[in-house]
């Protein structure tokens, strides 16, 4: 079974200050993906980024980069010139490549970041 | 506009009573995924279903039964016999299972009186 680890409960960070989530993961697959959620006060899940395992270039979606770790199992999320709309659980999430059955993400417990004025 | 639906936001239900979460996707997905949250924890997978007429049970089915009749429908009944069902419930869609991103609705929080 896959786990997932987020060792930071809670972070915060000064408006325009960058800041960095860890995660780390257990599996024995060799293709898979990561994904970074967040959840903000309105409990909406929001995909921020995704990563393919068979790609060694890291993802990076405007302001938001990861640095991607095969071989030590860790997936990081940057977040640049950090804005107040940033403010959200933050959580890191696993998937098994599976072309004929249900694939499920393994969700870490979740970064709680806060961004300052 | 294209989403993912959960009808209501909030519920409460008695203890003994069962309760039907509604969830509804105009994406044209063909999967789709039922996850509960507790407090200060990840979400974790109940039910989920890859094409209509045919659903499997995730890591913590017990006390839960879906249906899967229409592809944009996919109903969560929260029974009786689920133990602690006060939780937020998230619905969630896919392009086709395997690899493909899931897109979350906005929830349901249940509350058991």
């Amino acid at each position: 079974a896959q786990t997932v680890t987020q060792s930071q409960p809670e972070m915060s960070v000064q408006e325009a200050e960058t800041v960095t989530l860890s995660c780390t993961y257990d599996t024995s697959e060799n293709n898979y993906y990561l994904f970074w959620y967040k959840q903000p006060p309105s409990r909406q899940m929001i995909l921020v980024i995704r990563q393919e395992a068979y790609k060694q270039q890291n993802a990076t979606e405007n302001r938001f980069s990861v640095n991607f770790q095969k071989a030590a199992k860790s997936f990081s999320l940057k977040i640049s010139d950090s804005q107040l709309g940033d403010t959200a659980m933050y959580f890191c999430a696993f998937m098994r490549e599976q072309e004929t059955s249900g694939s499920r993400l393994t969700f870490g417990e979740g970064t709680q970041l806060t961004v300052n004025p | 506009d294209g989403g993912i639906t959960q009808s209501p936001k909030y519920l409460f239900r008695k203890e003994g009573q069962n309760v039907t979460l509604s969830c509804e996707q105009n994406l044209n997905h063909d999967a789709m995924y039922w996850y509960r949250q507790d407090p200060g924890q990840g979400l974790r997978l109940i039910y989920y279903s890859q094409i209509v007429n045919d659903f499997q049970k995730g890591d913590i089915a017990e006390g839960y039964s879906v249906s899967r009749e229409k592809k944009e429908s996919f109903p969560l009944t929260v029974t009786s016999a689920q133990k602690n069902p006060t939780a937020f419930y998230l619905c969630a869609s896919s392009i086709r299972s395997g690899i493909d991103t899931q897109y979350f609705g906005p929830g349901t929080r249940l509350t058991v009186l």
